[in-house]
């Protein structure tokens, strides 16, 4: 089963506008952690911000906030502002507080900022 | 002062041929990833490890091993290439659970 599911491949939206980049995920762990990673064309993996299971607001890092819906299993990145550079792959990850400390990662949604 | 750092950043190389991808971090981080991204830019584990020990090996081939000589390096070995081992594979390291993961810049192995 799929653990993080990203439904939308590609997303377009003009600069300076705001986008939503979705994430659902599966568990029943009651402990875990939600990441979003940038991967620009030059191919690194950036970390964006981070939202952990237990935490009561939602995370904000700059122009980067995560819509934690805990209840609907959705963890949907927000970026304000939007930038001609911040045209990249993003990807959800979500990582159980099992003993195998890895970082499951969604399919990813390319997106694509026009002027 | 970069603190995951692999090479080499690109790999090109004849089916059949054995080759290895290093890396090492700076980060006194105790977990350590091998991650390969394929053509649609799926991310999956293959390996990780835990000061030295192996955790995780996600049904990797066998012709892929993992060497972690110390907590600060792990290195992939691969023998017998074959043209589905094309991809981007990174490495990454992590510290206490739910930190984020730090990764390597990429390799990318094409098999011709």
């Amino acid at each position: 089963a799929q653990k993080i599911t990203q439904t939308q491949p590609g997303m377009f939206v003009q600069e300076k506008e705001a986008v939503t980049l979705d994430c659902t995920y599966d568990t029943s762990d009651p402990s875990y952690g939600l990441f979003w990673y940038k991967q620009p064309s030059s191919g690194e993996m950036i970390f964006l911000i981070y939202q952990g299971s237990y935490d009561q607001q939602n995370a904000t890092e700059g122009r980067y906030s995560l819509n934690f819906q805990k209840a609907r299993k959705s963890a949907n990145l927000v970026i304000s502002a939007s930038q001609l550079g911040d045209s990249a792959m993003y990807f959800c990850a979500m990582r159980e507080a099992d003993n195998t400390d890895k970082l499951i990662f969604g399919t990813g949604t390319r997106l694509q900022v026009f002027p | 002062d970069t603190a995951v750092s692999q090479t080499p950043k690109y790999l090109v190389t004849q089916m059949g041929n054995d080759k290895s991808i290093k890396c090492e971090q700076n980060l006194g981080h105790d977990t350590m990833y091998w991650y390969k991204q394929d053509s649609k830019k799926f991310l999956k584990i293959m390996f990780s490890y835990n000061n030295k020990e192996l955790i995780i090996n996600e049904t990797v081939p066998n012709r892929f091993s993992p060497k972690s000589p110390d907590k600060a390096h792990l290195n992939l070995h691969i023998n017998s290439l074959e043209l589905g081992d094309s991809a981007v594979y990174f490495c990454a390291s992590s510290g206490q659970v739910n930190e984020k993961l730090f990764f390597g810049s990429g390799t990318q192995l094409s098999v011709l």
